[in-house]
């Protein structure tokens, strides 16, 4: 059984510039939500995909924006970065139904560290 | 709006010896659970433990357990006979049964388990 794997692991971008992080969930995964960590903080909510649909988003700006696939895998875009998003940004899958899923366990992924300059 | 406040930015102790990391939520819901992760190095969030609002029980999983307290709103994790293996970033988190089941975490505390 694989867990959840985040490429790349380290990224730096320029401000004003876009980015894409990837998420594959485990094995058997439905759920993928999105945290954004910055450097001594708790990992915020950005928002979970169920199905290939949007199933909540958190307080970020309409910049951040996603996708999940058939497979289940999952992409975190961002455009017009600020030196402010950076941080690390994780992954997590789960098994769920679209309400509550949360209960059945998260699978965290070690997560893409990002740096804007 | 629910929070959770971690007071111990940072810990340390000796190995073998038993260890209690504080954490207060606040929320009005009645249902709900609360989690405590760890992050070692490697960055992975991993589940410790987790405690469900409507049991009284504390929960217990080996070396770990906490002291939920609801009226108190408060939920402690304590490590017993720790190990050179603990030493991570500890995370106290809030979880309301919701469709997006979206995870609140504290700010964290820092644990170096001491040889």
């Amino acid at each position: 059984e694989t867990g959840v794997t985040q490429s790349p692991t380290h990224l730096i971008k320029t401000r004003g510039q876009q980015v894409t992080l990837r998420c594959s969930s485990q094995s058997g995964h439905n759920t993928v939500s999105w945290y954004q960590q910055a450097l001594g903080q708790g990992p915020q909510f950005i928002f979970q995909y169920y199905r290939e649909e949007e199933n909540g988003r958190g307080n970020f700006p309409p910049r951040f924006s996603g996708l999940q696939f058939p497979n289940y895998s999952s992409e975190l875009n961002v455009n017009a970065l600020e030196l402010d998003d950076s941080a690390l940004y994780l992954c997590a899958s789960s098994l769920g139904d679209g309400a509550g899923g949360g209960l059945n366990g998260y699978t965290f992924g070690s997560g893409t560290r990002l740096t804007v300059v | 709006a629910q929070t959770v406040t971690q007071s111990q930015p940072e810990m340390s102790v000796q190995e073998a010896e038993t260890v209690t990391l504080s954490c207060t939520y606040d929320t009005s819901e009645n249902n709900y659970y609360l989690f405590w992760y760890k992050q070692p190095p490697s960055r992975q969030m991993i589940l410790v433990i987790r405690q469900e609002a409507y049991k009284q029980q504390n929960a217990t999983e080996n070396r770990f357990s906490v002291n939920f307290q609801k009226a108190a709103k408060s939920f402690s994790l304590k490590i017993s006979d720790s190990q050179l293996g603990d030493t991570a970033m500890y995370f106290c988190a809030f979880m309301k049964y919701d469709l997006d089941d979206k995870i609140i975490f504290g700010k964290g505390t820092r644990l170096h388990i001491l040889p």
